[in-house]
């Protein structure tokens, strides 16, 4: 597709249960980053992946949370035993490489409510 | 730590008009960039303008321009000619040098009016 493509856009979910968000990156993307908006809130970073490099993890708010990136495209984001401070929009970005600057291009975002 | 401050939850503007949001952050860095992004409900964010921390020429972009002040730490958007579309949450967000993670601002939502 042309753009940063995210699934599920909705989903709701009972509290304790696992959850697997879905990013796929613009074609070519070399950089993927998730962030969490949370009502009110500006977007928070949690995690950011830059080719083979180890991601960085810095943001990531506890241990419930791990993200992946398979064969450098496709990335899921998965929160294990939900709580319902969880409840928020997750937003996927990419960008391209390269040594000018290159801008993040964000999918319309998944909204997760925790019930 | 660094950190963006946006001190103006609403705003609003009559169609045609002006209007400025305000953005204030802190870094002990001297290279950086500064951005503006407008999320509409599609929650989508997109890129509005930025700004090099090294050019002393505010950006602009059509009818969208900043007032950049290194020394004050202050980066302010204003919107000229406003437009119904122009209805939107509006971010600040500062991005290290050397680094790709944006840090952003909790948002100003603009209305406008006809």
């Amino acid at each position: 597709g042309a753009g940063v493509s995210q699934s599920p856009s909705n989903k709701v979910t009972e509290k304790g249960k696992d959850v697997e968000l879905r990013c796929d990156p613009i074609s070519g993307h070399t950089a993927l980053y998730w962030y969490r908006q949370s009502l009110g809130q500006g977007l928070e970073f949690l995690i950011y992946f830059q080719g083979n490099s180890a991601p960085d993890k810095s943001g990531l708010p506890s241990d419930r949370f791990s993200a992946e990136r398979t064969g450098g495209s496709v990335s899921t984001l998965t929160i294990q035993r939900t709580q319902q401070e969880d409840s928020a929009v997750y937003l996927c970005a990419s960008s391209g490489a390269g040594r000018v600057f290159q801008p993040q291009h964000f999918g319309d975002g998944t909204r997760l409510s925790i019930l | 730590a660094q950190t963006v401050t946006q001190s103006q939850p609403e705003m609003s503007v009559q169609e045609a008009e002006t209007v400025t949001l305000s953005c204030t952050y802190d870094t002990s860095e001297s290279d950086y960039y500064l951005f503006w992004y407008k999320q509409p409900p599609s929650r989508q964010m997109i890129l509005v303008i930025r700004q090099e921390a090294y050019k002393q020429q505010n950006a602009t972009e059509n009818r969208f321009s900043v007032n950049f002040q290194k020394a004050a730490k202050s980066f302010s958007l204003k919107i000229s000619d406003s437009q119904l579309g122009d209805a939107a949450m509006y971010f600040c967000a500062y991005r290290p040098y050397n680094t790709d993670k944006l840090i952003f601002g909790t948002g100003t939502r603009l209305q406008v009016f006809p």
